[in-house]
This record gives C-alpha cells, sequence and structure tokens, in this order.
C-alpha cells in the first residue's frame, strides 16, 4: 500500500512556463518531506525539503508547499529549463521512536521540459 | 569528498550465483541506506544502519539478502543465491545524523540475474 502517491507518472512542460508536481500521502505522522531529483544513471539528488510546520519553502527556483489538512504537497519550478528533465521523487518521513527517521517515497514523476 | 562510492555499477550474473554489492559512504556520515529500485515498485528501503549498527532490516526481501557495515567506512549487501526477480538497480545512500537530514545517494549498481 502506498503511503506516499505521485499520481502522475509523467508531465511534458515547456520551457519558461512553471511545471507542478504533485503528491499525496495518507500517514499523519509524517512531519517532514523532501523532494529529490533523479537523472539516468545516477542516484537521486536532494532538491528541496519542508517540515510540517511550515506550509512553504522556497530556494530559487523550486517551492514547495505543503496543505497538511490535505495530506498533499507540491513542488513549483519557476521557470522550467531543459536541464529540470528528470524524474522527481516525493519523499516524507515520521518521526519514529529513538529519533530514528526513514523516508517513505514515491515511484516519482518523469518531468520533460522541452526547448 | 568524493561522495558515496558503489562497487560494481553493473553486474550481470547467473541464477544460483552469490552477488556482493559495496558501499563506501561520506566520511563523517553515521547513517548508511541499501535502497532498491524496481520500476514496479519504486525505491524500497532495504536496510539502514546507524553508527554501524542495523537498526531496521524489515525491508529486507527473504533470507537471502543480508547486508553488513563493519566499520564506518564500508557496507556490503550479499544476496545469495541470487534469482532473477532481484534483478534492479540498488542504491546505498549515507546520511551526516542519526536523526534527520538529507540522504546523498551513490551511483547505484545495476543487477542483472538470468
Amino acid at each position: 500500500d502506498q503511503q506516499v502517491k505521485q499520481n502522475s507518472p509523467s508531465l511534458s512542460v515547456q520551457e519558461g512556463r512553471i511545471s507542478i508536481l504533485n503528491c499525496d500521502y495518507t500517514n499523519s505522522m509524517f512531519d517532514y518531506f523532501l523532494w529529490y531529483k533523479k537523472y539516468p544513471a545516477e542516484g537521486p539528488t536532494f532538491l528541496i525539503s519542508i517540515s510540517s510546520i511550515k506550509d512553504k519553502n522556497e530556494d530559487g527556483r523550486f517551492t514547495v508547499f505543503l496543505n497538511k489538512s490535505a495530506k498533499h504537497l507540491s513542488l513549483h519550478i519557476v521557470p522550467s529549463q531543459p536541464g529540470d528533465s528528470a524524474v522527481y521523487f516525493c519523499a516524507a518521513s515520521p518521526l519514529l521512536a529513538g529519533n530514528n527517521r526513514k523516508l517513505i517515497w514515491g515511484l516519482g514523476t518523469s518531468l520533460a521540459v522541452n526547448p | 569528498d568524493a561522495g558515496v562510492i558503489q562497487s560494481p555499477r553493473h553486474e550481470v550474473t547467473e541464477m544460483g550465483q552469490e552477488v556482493t554489492l559495496r558501499c563506501k559512504p561520506i566520511s563523517g556520515h553515521n547513517s548508511l541506506f541499501w535502497y532498491r529500485q524496481t520500476m514496479m515498485r519504486g525505491l524500497e528501503l532495504l536496510i539502514y544502519f546507524n553508527n554501524n549498527v542495523p537498526i531496521d532490516d524489515s525491508g529486507m526481501p527473504e533470507d537471502r539478502f543480508s547486508a553488513k557495515m563493519p566499520n564506518a567506512s564500508f557496507s556490503t549487501l550479499k544476496i545469495q543465491p541470487s534469482e532473477p526477480r532481484d534483478s534492479a538497480v540498488y542504491f546505498c545512500a549515507s546520511r551526516l545524523t542519526v536523526i534527520s537530514g538529507e540522504l546523498f545517494f551513490g551511483e547505484g549498481s545495476r543487477l542483472t540475474v538470468l
């Protein structure tokens, strides 16, 4: 049972426009969320994160929004660039006993930014 | 820093053979994670270590899989005997602290079991 869902397997956007990647979760114990980007033949790399005490976090062209009541977060990329073409993973983390954390991952959304 | 280093990058083997995947985490990182990625199930956490001690191995599929971390700079994931359904990309990741923070991933080991 997927606790973190990325319902769009793929997304295609024109260069310069906004890319919006969505992520839904089911576990209300999740309190920390991350987005990772993955290029082919490479490991995922960290992009941006947000704690449940905030509803927005911004880093340059990347902004993550968190709607706790809807158990939904989204990643906005503005403006989109061809180099942003990659698979984007949403991950969520519950605070477990003993302060241990592990990430629960979505299946990813493949973003294609067309020149 | 060289980042997380995994070897081999690619492995092709026959069913029944033993496979050993290796990982060198980033120096100074205290947590190490082994993941498996497949198209159907995405990124699955197999096992993770804090300060070289296995914390959660509930993701290890079955007894054919084992992982060790004999010291802070080295870990292995072993599959014995391997089966075709084990074919996947295996990622190792490390994290600076045991509590939180981002994971740094290696480039992965692509395993094909014929």
